[in-house]
């Protein structure tokens, strides 16, 4: 079973706004990182957050994490046009590090 | 460094088939996975591999093997194949370090079976 569910599956907005993500988990986890999938590409890695820090930033990202409701969120501010892409959360589990489980992603479009 | 490679990018199958894909790494990361990804279903885990010669299966390892010899190498095997392995197939790499804990993904092997 999934252990990351992100929410929205599919969002549209202009560029300039911002997007925001959000992304559901079940069990304690030692880590959650963000990756992003453009079209027919491999994903690549954005960010990661431990389980004992509240927020992070790189760049236009900011990412958020609340153990207590195991939820996080993935603000892109000013987007453009080439972020689009599918962004994915990815768990990595309490005991078992060597794995990453990976949500079924969220799919952004900017449109121009 | 090359990263993680993938060979093939794209591969037709007759029902039945077997074969192999490719993956290799160049960062000498002790842990590798084998992911599926489907329309609507995100990425699922097949395999994993801690270090050479121990491996374990994922989620969906039915129908799948998978060796690690090398720290390099992890080749995912594909016995008998079915319409239902139609997918896309990404090996990834990582370093078992606390503070290295980022994922690098191969390009991918799109995989028809007919």
């Amino acid at each position: 079973s999934q252990q990351g569910e992100e929410d929205p599956q599919a969002l549209s907005i202009q560029e300039g706004e911002n997007a925001t993500m959000n992304c559901s988990y079940k069990t304690s986890i030692n880590n959650l990182q963000w990756y992003r999938q453009n079209s027919g590409r491999g994903l690549v890695h954005l960010i990661l957050i431990r389980s004992n820090e509240r927020e992070k930033h790189s760049g236009r990202l900011r990412v958020t994490l609340d153990t207590s409701k195991k939820s996080s969120s993935l603000l892109i501010t000013a987007s453009r046009a080439a972020d689009t892409a599918s962004y994915f959360c990815a768990t990595d589990v309490q005991g078992g590090s060597e794995k990453l489980v990976f949500g079924k992603g969220t799919k952004l479009t900017v449109n121009p | 460094n090359a990263g993680v490679t993938q060979t093939p990018k794209f591969q037709v199958l007759k029902t039945g088939q077997s074969m192999t894909l490719q993956c290799a790494q160049d960062m000498n990361h002790e842990y590798m996975s084998w992911y599926r990804q489907d329309p609507g279903m995100g990425l699922r885990l097949i395999h994993y591999s801690v270090g050479a010669g121990i491996t374990d299966q994922g989620e969906v390892p039915n129908g799948y093997n998978v060796s690690r010899s090398t720290t390099e190498d992890f080749p995912l095997r594909l016995l008998s194949a079915a319409p239902s392995q139609t997918s896309v197939y990404f090996c990834a790499s990582r370093s078992p370090l606390a503070e290295k804990e980022t994922q690098y993904f191969g390009p991918g092997t799109r995989l028809l079976v007919l």
